[in-house]
Order: C-alpha cells, then structure tokens, then sequence
C-alpha cells in the first residue's frame, strides 16, 4: 500500500539507552508530524516539517526529543537517555499540503504508530 | 498538552442503536475533525466541520460544528459491529497545521 509505515512497530528498551524511530511518509506528501498517544488519550502534538524543514517543535517534551528530515521525504524522532515515562505509541502522520486554508483541510493520514516500551 | 474534554469517555451499546458523543474545548476552533481509530491502526479522517453551525453528514455519521465554535457532536445511526473502536474529536485553527486532540470515545457494539 501507499500510506505512512512506521518503523520498528515495537521497541522494547532498557531505560538510558537511545532509540531511533522512523517515519515514512506518503510519497509526494509536504507536511510531516509526529505525535505521542498515552494509552488512553488521544494523540498529543510533537513536531512537524514542511519538506526538510522543522516548522515547529514546541511540543517535544525536553531536548532529549529531536527529530530531523533532512531530505525532505523521511523523517526520524530520536529520544536519548529514555525514561520509563516516555512509554508510549509514537505516531507518524503526512499531508499533501502545508498548513491550512480557510474552508479547507488538509487531511493528515496517520500510520500505524510505534510502540514504545522503556524498561 | 491541552487536550479537549470528550464524553463519554466509553458506550457498549446493541446493535441497530443511534450513539452521540461530544467534544467540547476552553478555545475557540476554525475546524472541527471527527477520527476513528480501528485496534492496531492509526486515526483515520471520518468528517470535517469548517464553519460554525454546519451539519454534514457522511453515510450514517452526522456532525456539527458547535455555533460558539468551541463545541462538535457526533452521531452515527443504526451502529453495527464494524463501528467498534475509538472515536477522537480534533481541533485546528487556520494557519496553523496541528491538531488538538480530545481523549476518544471508546465505543463498542453488541451483535
């Protein structure tokens, strides 16, 4: 299919250690964003680009969340030193369009999300 | 993060029942957003709501977009059993590309 993958599915890791999560996009597709999802909420804002460019990062919980797509297609959440409380499902979404236009969504396509467990 | 207030927060109900839930948020929203969530997969776009007041309806889901534009309802007719999953209201505003997102209604349906 063409629709976002998200790669590992699962991560199980021992709390310090270092974990790369990757997003695949829609091909062609502008806009990327990650979001976190607890179990039992919804998804909660991270980060997103507009082709290589981070446009806005104010959700990344401390600087030990960073995220990069450096060419514009994909993108990968890097969280260091992993903490118990950064278990979650960490999930990837794309648009063919930046932003939003009056009268207009863009319409954000999700993947099937990371999960994450920190030990 | 803030995250909007959605009730209920789960339904069991019998199949061939109507269901409503509702969203409801502090701020003020230019586009409402209605999402399912199947087990295993990501959300999935089901209705936008860009003008406050609208009713649009999708098949058996019907949705508003709250006059104040800090409210959305959403309610599906005659549930069968594929409706089973989480349903989560979105916000957004106009020139900005994030989406906040209320806790979900679980929602579960008996043959």
């Amino acid at each position: 299919g063409a629709g976002v993958s998200q790669s590992p599915r699962y991560k199980v890791t021992k709390r310090g250690q270092d974990v790369a999560l990757r997003c695949d996009p829609i091909s062609g597709h502008v806009s990327l964003y990650w979001y976190r999802q607890a179990l039992g909420q919804g998804p909660e804002f991270l980060t997103y680009f507009n082709y290589e460019a981070q446009q806005d990062k104010s959700g990344l919980p401390n600087d030990r969340f960073s995220a990069e797509r450096p060419e514009g297609s994909i993108s990968t959440l890097t969280i260091q030193r992993t903490e118990q409380r950064d278990s979650a499902m960490y999930r990837c979404a794309s648009s063919f369009e930046p932003g939003q236009l009056h009268g207009s969504y863009n319409e954000q396509f999700f993947g099937p999300g990371t999960r994450l467990t920190v030990l | 993060g803030q995250q909007l207030n959605q009730s209920p927060q789960s339904m069991f109900i019998q199949e061939g029942e109507d269901v409503s839930m509702n969203c409801t948020s502090s701020s003020i929203f230019n586009t409402w957003l209605w999402y399912k969530q199947d087990p295993g997969e990501g959300p999935v776009l089901l209705i936008a709501l860009y003008k406050a007041g609208e009713l649009t309806s999708n098949g058996r889901l019907t949705a508003q977009f709250g006059i104040t534009r800090k409210d959305s309802f959403l309610n599906i007719s005659a549930s069968i059993p594929s409706d089973v999953g989480i349903y989560f209201c979105a916000g957004q505003n106009s020139g900005y590309s994030t989406l906040t997102f209320g806790k979900g209604t679980m929602l579960l349906v008996s043959p």
